[in-house]
């Protein structure tokens, strides 16, 4: 079972260059999330896709742009990177149901240098 | 809005002693609770949630979590902890109503089971 799919797993970048993080799951889950994880922070939301053809901006969007392809795919672009953006990087996804849980990717760990 | 506060970041514990690790959340609303765990290298994996009922849940590997409205808490408790329980736990909220569907986190507690 694959449930969440994040590619790459790893990726080192220098500042100012643009990257796609892909996402996709096979749960047929309406909502999917991005979120990154630094240390002592836990994780912040950076957008969210209630359902497909939505878009929704979370806690820390700044640097960021999303795109729902379809109901599997969710990806993260950043346009310009900074050093503030190395962090890694969850996709998530859930079904519609506020009850159910979110089920993650396994991150994919992104230096900006 | 809804937050979540985990109070401690770090737990060092000795194998087969007890552990409690505390989350405290505040919103407007109605809540579900969540504990996920992260093993190392690896995303999150729910390990229990509260939407109603009996506010005591318990998960397949031992822990436990007790909701308590009145003090807005939702502490995560296992009476004799393993080597295989180190990990990263996470503590989250869901609100019941408002334009938001996604998870507030708190900042993690690491607990490390000592041998």
């Amino acid at each position: 079972n694959a449930g969440v799919t994040q590619t790459p797993k790893f990726q080192v970048l220098k500042t100012g260059q643009s990257m796609t993080l892909q996402c996709a799951q096979d749960m047929n889950h309406n909502s999917m999330y991005w979120y990154r994880q630094d240390p002592g922070m836990g994780l912040r939301l950076i957008y969210y896709s209630a359902s497909e053809g939505t878009t929704d901006k979370g806690e820390v969007p700044n640097g960021y742009n999303v795109s729902r392809l379809n109901k599997r795919e969710f990806s993260l672009r950043l346009e310009s990177a900074a050093p503030s953006q190395t962090s890694v990087y969850f996709c998530a996804s859930s079904d519609t149901a506020m009850n159910t849980e979110a089920f993650f990717g396994q991150g994919t760990r992104l230096t900006v240098v | 809005a809804q937050s979540v506060t985990q109070l401690d970041s770090q737990v060092p514990v000795f194998e087969e002693a007890p552990v409690e690790l505390r989350c405290n959340y505040s919103s407007s609303v109605s809540v579900y609770l969540f504990w996920y765990v992260q093993y190392p290298n690896q995303g999150l994996q729910l390990l229990l949630k509260y939407l109603s009922g009996s506010t005591l849940v318990e998960s397949i590997n031992g822990f436990e979590a007790e909701f308590n409205k009145s003090q807005t808490s939702f502490h995560l408790r296992k009476p004799s902890v393993h080597i295989s329980d180190t990990a990263e736990y996470f503590c989250a909220v869901r609100a019941l109503r408002g334009s938001a569907r996604q998870l507030t986190f708190g900042s993690g507690t690491q607990l490390t089971v000592l041998p």
